[in-house]
């Protein structure tokens, strides 16, 4: 047990649905993180939160959608993903976002899109 | 854009031997740090190193960070079984922009 929490595990979703990825951390940190990982791809860092605030988002297409709503959680809202968008989807928080700190990380959802 | 590459990708070993992935990034890093993933598992901390030529040891393994801060290293003496999974260094450049390795899956053969 991390301290980092995501929900859900698993997740299937077609095209035109519309979902939500839910990460909560129990640490006191102040900065959170969005990751894809794909099969045989490095991590790729999507979003980073500090103290609420989006401080970086990597190029990501805009059918992903963040919010932090405070600093101990983060969402990722989904909709009309690609099926190329299947991966699994890792939620990091640290002390803050520095890059000088450790990150702890939750244990994924993995998402298959249809 | 910045890259951090390892190499090699992929490692397979017999149980007993040792085993070492390189790290190496296009830009000067201002700390270095591995994480650990088991097959299905996350990414978990391993150590961090910050200091130019920096080696710390854990147990069986051995960190080291280069004297221009750009490439790093990771070795294994004498693997198990347990050391199975993929092994990512990690750490932000000068901007405080956070990267991952491309990681270095290690397999141990009993």
């Amino acid at each position: 047990e991390t301290g980092v929490t995501q929900t859900p595990r698993h997740l299937v979703m077609g095209m035109t649905n519309k979902k939500s990825l839910k990460c909560e951390q129990h640490l006191g940190h102040n900065a959170m993180y969005w990751y894809k990982q794909s099969a045989k791809k490095p991590l790729e860092l999507m979003f980073v939160y500090s103290l609420e605030e989006r401080v970086e988002n990597n190029s990501v297409p805009s059918r992903f959608s963040p919010e932090c709503p405070n600093s101990s959680h983060l969402f990722l809202h989904l909709h009309t993903l690609q099926p190329e968008d299947s991966a699994l989807y890792l939620c990091a928080s640290s002390q803050d976002s520095s890059g000088r700190n450790i990150q702890y990380f939750g244990a994924g959802t993995r998402l298959s899109v249809l | 854009g910045q890259q951090v590459m390892q190499i090699p990708q992929y490692q397979h070993v017999q149980e007993g031997e040792d085993f070492t992935t390189y790290c190496n990034s296009s830009t000067t890093l201002s700390n270095i740090q591995w994480y650990k993933q088991r097959p299905g598992g996350h990414p978990v901390f391993l150590i961090q190193l910050v200091k130019s030529g920096e080696v710390k040891k854990q147990k069986r393994l051995t960190f080291q960070f280069g004297e221009a801060k750009k490439n790093s290293s990771l070795h294994i003496t004498a693997t198990q079984t347990t050391d199975v999974g993929t092994y990512f260094c990690a750490g932000p450049n000068t901007g405080n922009q956070f990267y991952f390795g491309t990681g270095t899956s290690l397999t141990v053969i009993p």
